[in-house]
């Protein structure tokens, strides 16, 4: 079946270390990925997005790497602070289509 | 924020209540969802609506039942729930599916149910 799976339930980095995130996907006609961050008690944030059409998205302090070769797409932190604590999950979405697919996270303890 | 508000932030009721929850958003959209998120699983997509017409209810139970007045107001309706129903509902929203393959969704804070 189609699916959207994350690599590493928990993640422990260091303050300050650079934090990386992986998830694969299994739909090859899927065309939009977002990533989400969901701290405690919150609903899902919107981080950074990518289309099927680049491989590289750069925003403020994260950068998403999409690898269609082998239906893979990274999010990496740089330089992560005791706010970046939270369930990343990111979503894949097909043309045409309003469904979102959606993994169950991988949680990221930063470590003081 | 995300310009998706929703209410009451925490519930919590018997199984023979009735209860509704309540989403707004200030973005300007035309889709709105809702999701249920339960532990340790992805996001279940329960129904969706865009310009106020339902495009999707997936199987779900009869005992929710969503409203969409308009395009910035959505409601759940709850009733005759079951233990089982507890989990963190989730509403959200985006500009139009039909228009872009790009449509991003926007969540609310959700709504913690607990179900006794």
């Amino acid at each position: 079946g189609e699916s959207v799976g994350l690599h590493l339930p928990t993640l422990s980095v260091q303050e300050g270390d650079n934090s990386i995130i992986n998830c694969a996907y299994s739909n090859s006609a899927s065309d939009y990925f977002i990533w989400y961050k969901q701290e405690s008690g919150k609903g899902p944030q919107f981080i950074i997005d990518i289309r099927s059409n680049m491989d590289k998205r750069q925003g403020q302090r994260v950068t998403v790497l999409l690898n269609k070769t082998v239906k893979h797409l990274s999010l990496q932190i740089a330089a992560t602070q005791p706010g970046d604590s939270a369930v990343y999950f990111c979503a894949e979405k097909r043309p045409g289509t309003y469904k979102y697919i959606f993994g169950t996270g991988t949680r990221l303890k930063v470590l003081a | 924020e995300t310009g998706v508000t929703q209410t009451p932030r925490h519930l919590v009721m018997g199984m023979t209540n009735k209860k509704s929850l309540k989403c707004e958003q200030h973005l300007g959209h035309n889709a709105m969802y809702w999701y249920k998120q339960s532990a340790k699983k992805p996001l279940e997509l329960m129904f969706v609506y865009n310009f106020k017409e339902q495009t999707e209810n997936n199987s779900v139970p009869s005992r929710f039942s969503p409203e969409c007045p308009n395009s910035s107001h959505l409601f759940l309706h709850l009733h005759t729930l079951q233990p089982e129903d507890s989990a963190l509902y989730l509403c959200a929203s985006s500009q139009d599916w039909r228009a872009a393959s790009t449509d991003t969704q926007y969540f609310g804070p959700g709504t913690r149910l607990t179900v006794l």
